[in-house]
């Protein structure tokens, strides 16, 4: 099953600072880019999404950067808390509905 | 909104027994259902597209056979791992998409843990 490429596999950073998390698609047909967060012993919860037709979307402190002739998409948090320490995992959709995910980056926020 | 419930949340049963897994949409119709496997630390593996009224649709390498889905109604769905064994032990999760709202976005449930002792 073909997967997107998610790195980091880990990332620790310190309260207050910016996460960064990479994703790298193949697949054009694809125009539906999200990311879910995940805690451990739950399943996962949609954190925002993006569409090809736009390179950026802001939802608070989440913001989702999509370079379209790159087929990379990123997401961002601002003022990491925490309260964000989870596994991250970014996808794509297609035209049935089905999802096909990255690898997962555990984030760790420092105090 | 957009709720998907699971359950159980958490089985634990011996080796040669079934389990059945239900997933339900609380509070939105969802016409295909999909259920997912994931291993500790790792990523979900897609294992069928569950649709209402007709066959699922299972993914490569899953036994259609071992791992029975019915989705009988436009909020419910159960995935049956039959004669379960200690290999099949993993965390399944499902997701629903609702119907009003087009292809995308998926929601989860919370997932079953399931033990085979």
């Amino acid at each position: 099953q073909q997967q997107v490429k998610q790195s980091p596999q880990s990332l620790i950073v310190q309260k207050g600072g910016i996460s960064i998390i990479n994703c790298a698609y193949e697949n054009t047909a694809f125009d539906y880019f999200p990311w879910y967060q995940q805690f451990p012993g739950k399943g996962p919860a949609l954190l925002i999404a993006i569409r090809p037709d736009v390179s950026e979307k802001k939802e608070g402190r989440f913001t989702i950067s999509f370079n379209k002739s790159a087929k990379q998409f990123s997401l961002h948090i601002m003022d990491s808390q925490p309260g964000d320490s989870a596994t991250y995992f970014c996808a794509e959709g297609g035209s049935q509905g089905n999802l096909i995910f990255g690898k997962g980056t555990k984030l760790s926020v420092k105090p | 909104g957009a709720v998907v419930s699971q359950h159980p949340s958490w089985v634990i049963c011996k080796s040669g027994t079934s389990v059945k897994i239900e997933c339900r949409s609380l509070d939105f119709q969802a016409t295909t259902m999909f259920w997912y496997r994931q291993f500790p630390k790792q990523s979900l593996m897609l294992m069928a597209t569950s649709n209402e009224g007709s066959k699922a649709t299972y993914e490569q390498g899953v036994e259609k056979d071992k791992f029975l889905i019915n989705h009988a109604s436009l909020t419910l769905s159960t995935l049956t791992v039959t004669s379960a064994h200690p290999e099949d032990s993993s965390f399944y999760i499902c997701s629903a998409r609702d119907v009003g709202l087009g292809n995308q976005p998926q929601h989860f449930g919370d997932g079953t843990r399931l033990s085979i002792l």
